[in-house]
């Protein structure tokens, strides 16, 4: 099975509200995390990284969470807007575990309503 | 600015023909990978590159084949063409070497058609 996966595949959400996508992995020596944004027709676009010495890292309307105890990784978007409807896809890496190291999730859609 | 550019950005082909989709950094990263990108899949890896004259196999490596010789450039060549690579493929890359702790940069993608 995915070494990474993700809870729901898709997700809606009222224009304006908290956006909440998860990630489960199953490595635990994995130490470090991305999240990507993937808009229709693009190429995946970083958002927020983390690594595992760290449970919480903020950045511009994005926060991500890291629970090592149960391999999850939830990624919190706040007042969520048109232009955040995309895929998301989390990655996990192993570092000097070489590319074979990182891998990703299948992706969740996430869909603002207005 | 520093960028990541693919092409074609479509292409379509016949089975057996071979197709080389190129892909372009400018930001003189080390690591460059290719990937390819199906529903139910997510992103798979295919090759990768540590730096120039250097290529590793990756999840999906059967069918393709990589070099690299110089920093900027990682061209992906399908030998055979076949339908099961239709897909859309996203190159990328990042700026550490030898090892992918840092973040990976995407290219805008190239949809390949095989037919």
């Amino acid at each position: 099975g995915e070494s990474v996966g993700l809870h729901l595949p898709t997700l809606s959400v009222q224009e304006g509200d908290n956006s909440i996508i998860n990630c489960a992995y199953s490595n635990s020596a994995s130490d470090y995390f991305i999240w990507y944004k993937q808009e229709s027709g693009k190429g995946p676009q970083f958002i927020i990284d983390i690594r595992s010495n760290m449970d919480k890292r903020q950045g511009q309307r994005v926060t991500v969470l890291l629970n090592k105890t149960v391999k999850h990784l939830s990624l919190q978007i706040a007042a969520t807007q048109p232009g955040d409807s995309a895929v998301y896809f989390c990655a996990e890496n192993v570092t000097g575990g070489g590319a074979d190291g990182l891998t990703f999730g299948k992706g969740t859609h996430l869909i603002i309503q207005p | 600015d520093a960028e990541i550019t693919q092409s074609p950005r479509h292409k379509i082909t016949e089975t057996g023909r071979q197709v080389t989709l190129a892909c372009h950094q400018t930001w003189n990263h080390n690591n460059m990978f290719w990937y390819r990108q199906d529903l139910g899949h997510g992103l798979r890896l295919i090759h990768y590159s540590y730096g120039v004259q250097d290529t590793n196999k990756g999840e999906v490596s059967d069918g393709y084949s990589v070099s690299r010789s110089n920093t900027e450039d990682l061209p992906l060549t399908l030998e055979s063409a076949a339908s099961s690579q239709t897909s859309v493929y996203f190159c990328a890359s990042s700026e550490s070497g030898g090892a992918i702790s840092d973040t990976q940069y995407f290219g805008p993608g190239t949809r390949l058609t095989v037919l």
